[in-house]
């Protein structure tokens, strides 16, 4: 079955620091990954996305996130963090009959 | 340049109340989905439609209905509203299905209290 993990169900990091959050998939094919930002009271934005190619995927917000097969990982980077990048990070993949599958999402805090 | 539209953004009903939440989108995308998604948890599909055919996700209560009138809109009916369904509904769109590599657009939400 098909299943998205991500282990940090909260991280705090200060302005300014870089930042990594992970994301683990259990899918048999070739995933389709998707990540996506919440802030509170919103609905989803996406962020970016792999479908197939080049394993390091470029997003929006400075974002990037790279397709490792061999760890069934899909994690998200970026370089500096802002104060407006505060919120709820999701990791998707899609699975058999076109179903999304979320994680549970990472709350990201960003202090000042 | 609002593309899913999700009205109203907070909706509150009486326990057992019908309820009903809309959706419409600009795009002009095939499907239409309906998500589910309760404080600190991950969206759960709760039906999806791919044009004018509905596909109701297995564990999807009976007391939760869709119709989809025409391709720029879709309704979320609860019919008798539980505490346990106060959340976050989320509407979203795209083109084609999932597997055909689609992304889904979502709305803002309509988050639902129910007293």
């Amino acid at each position: 079955a098909q299943s998205v993990t991500q282990p940090d169900i909260h991280i705090t990091v200060s302005e300014g620091a870089s930042l990594e959050l992970r994301c683990n998939y259990s899918y048999g094919a070739t995933p389709y990954l998707f990540w996506y930002v919440q802030s509170p009271g919103q609905g989803l934005q996406l962020l970016l996305k792999y479908f197939s190619g080049d394993t390091l995927v470029q997003g929006i917000k400075g974002f990037e996130a790279e397709f490792k097969r061999s760890q069934s990982s899909f994690n998200l980077r970026k370089p500096s963090v802002h104060w407006s990048d505060a919120a709820e990070y999701f990791c998707a993949v899609v699975g058999t009959g076109n179903q999304f599958y979320f994680g549970t999402g990472t709350s990201l805090t960003v202090i000042p | 340049d609002a593309m899913v539209i999700q009205n109203p953004r907070y909706q509150v009903t009486q326990f057992g109340k019908p309820v009903t939440l809309s959706c419409s989108q600009t795009l002009n995308h095939n499907v239409m989905y309906w998500y589910q998604q309760k404080s600190s948890q991950a969206p759960k599909l709760l039906f999806h439609y791919y044009d004018k055919d509905f596909n109701n996700e297995a564990d999807t209560p009976d007391n939760f209905q869709s119709r989809r009138p025409n391709t720029s809109f879709c309704f979320l009916d609860i019919r008798s509203p539980g505490l346990g369904d106060a959340a976050m509904y989320l509407c979203a769109t795209s083109r084609g299905l999932a597997g055909l590599q689609e992304t889904q657009y979502f709305g803002p939400g309509t988050r639902l209290l129910v007293l």
